[in-house]
């Protein structure tokens, strides 16, 4: 079957790094995609990495190893707006997207 | 960013009734809508996929006559819960894509905010 790992909670400093891996074991493999869901909101879209490496956006990276079937997103210098739930999502062989059940990250002051 | 909107954004309801809600991507043409449902603590739940002008693709375990979706225009995806009954109290997500579902995913899906569903 088709299986997303994560993390369910983690705890992190204002103005520390936190990583959250996210391991895959899909049917096929068309991107990785990592989204940031406030509690009560819906989701929205950090980052998308296809070929393996570090992808950085200003304060988030996001790095993929393929033959590992393994990611994990960078935050950098916390904040607490931060705080949220932090989603993995692989678009499988037929680009349909399986999603991870998300991290819930908690940054304290 | 593409915007896309969903209404309305909380709804209650008594048992039996029906809901409809619409999902509108408002500055582009979205050939394809996705609806989810997010229990808590809970991921994305993918219900059903739509094609504007095709009939809905529905996932496994999601009744279609009692989740009815209509995809009319490449701007506006209604999804309407039929004889609604506490169980179908969810967070109901629409998300709409500028491509077609089946292609190569090599941008996002835009979410629209959610509608909260409680059904009495």
């Amino acid at each position: 079957g088709q299986n997303i790992d994560q993390p369910t909670e983690m705890t992190a400093t204002e103005g520390a790094i936190v990583q959250i891996n996210c391991t895959y074991q899909t049917s096929g493999f068309n991107g990785l995609f990592w989204y940031q869901q406030h509690a009560g909101e819906a989701p929205t879209f950090l980052s998308y990495n296809v070929l393996d490496g570090l992808e950085e956006k200003g304060r988030f990276s996001s790095f993929l190893s393929r033959s590992k079937g393994y990611s994990y997103l960078l935050l950098k210098e916390l904040q607490m707006k931060d705080s949220a739930s932090y989603l993995c999502a692989v678009s499988d062989s037929n680009y349909q997207l399986i999603w991870g059940a998300g991290t819930k990250l908690i940054i304290k002051p | 960013g593409a915007v896309v909107s969903q209404h309305p954004s909380w709804v209650i309801c008594k048992s039996g009734t029906s809901v409809k809600i619409e999902c509108r991507s408002l500055d582009f043409q979205a050939t394809t809508m996705f609806w989810y449902r997010q229990f808590p603590k809970q991921s994305l739940m993918l219900m059903a996929t739509s094609n504007e002008g095709s009939k809905a693709t529905y996932e496994q375990g999601v009744e279609k006559d009692k989740f009815l979706i209509n995809h009319a225009s490449l701007t506006l995806s209604t999804l309407t819960v039929t004889s609604a009954h506490p169980e179908d109290s969810s967070f109901y997500i629409c998300s709409a894509y500028p491509g077609l579902a089946g292609g190569p995913v090599r941008e996002t899906q835009y979410f629209g905010p959610g509608t909260r569903l409680l059904v009495l």
